[in-house]
């Protein structure tokens, strides 16, 4: 069964650097999305992404964030500068062709630390 | 009132029993709604689609009532690895894409 993958699982930062969080959805899809979630908190949209533009974003995705797919495969999250409340889980997720009604397919994560 | 509301339990049940959440979400537009499961620690997996007549999948079954604007889910004979975080998941009327997630009910199933 096809899946959604992300690397790494696991990234730790210091605060102030760079993150590049990468996932590679679903090959046939062509929705993609990626959502965060604090510790013991609930998932939080971020942003969509369809033909190659960001179709919505959340007011969490400010400038200190972007995305990009940068080949037929990849889809990216940039964290420019990092911050301490950063840290939580980012889950890429993707869809197919109806994104009113396709279920989204989350990837297993990346746990971002920001120290 | 919250996008969507659940209550986070949790919800302590004896194997075998039948246990049901509610989710409310306050936007009488919203036309799509899906519960998700998550363990601890692991991504949130589609658990069934909601649709306007209700519809079963073995021993869950899901409700929508647009009057009062929820959505149920009802486990029956539950198991141990039914034990989860449920989450209630609504797509945004005015959006194609964005979804809303509840912060979800903790099951916890019980020799």
């Amino acid at each position: 069964e096809p899946e959604v993958t992300q690397t790494p699982s696991h990234q730790v930062t210091q605060m102030g650097q760079e993150v590049i969080l990468r996932c590679v959805p679903i090959s046939n899809h062509l929705y993609f999305y990626w959502y965060r979630q604090i510790l013991g908190q609930k998932v939080e949209f971020l942003v969509s992404f369809y033909n190659n533009e960001i179709s919505e974003k959340s007011e969490i995705f400010d400038d200190q964030f972007s995305v990009e797919r940068p080949d037929g495969s990849n889809f990216t999250l940039k964290i420019r500068s990092t911050k301490l409340e950063d840290s939580a889980m980012y889950f890429c997720a993707s869809s197919g062709r109806d994104s009113n009604t396709d279920t989204q397919y989350f990837g297993p994560g990346t746990r971002l630390t920001v120290l | 009132r919250k996008e969507v509301e659940q209550d986070p339990g949790p919800f302590n049940v004896p194997e075998g029993a039948t246990v049901a959440f509610n989710c409310t979400y306050s936007n009488s537009a919203s036309q799509s709604f899906f519960w998700y499961r998550q363990d601890c620690r692991k991504e949130p997996k589609l658990l069934m689609s909601v649709y306007s007549s209700g519809n079963e999948d073995g021993r869950f079954t899901a409700q929508l009532n647009r009057a009062s604007q929820y959505i149920s889910l009802l486990i029956r004979d539950s198991k141990l690895s039914d034990s989860a975080t449920y989450l209630c998941v609504v797509l945004q009327p005015s959006s194609a894409s964005k979804i809303i997630f509840g912060s979800g009910t903790r099951l916890s199933i019980r020799p």
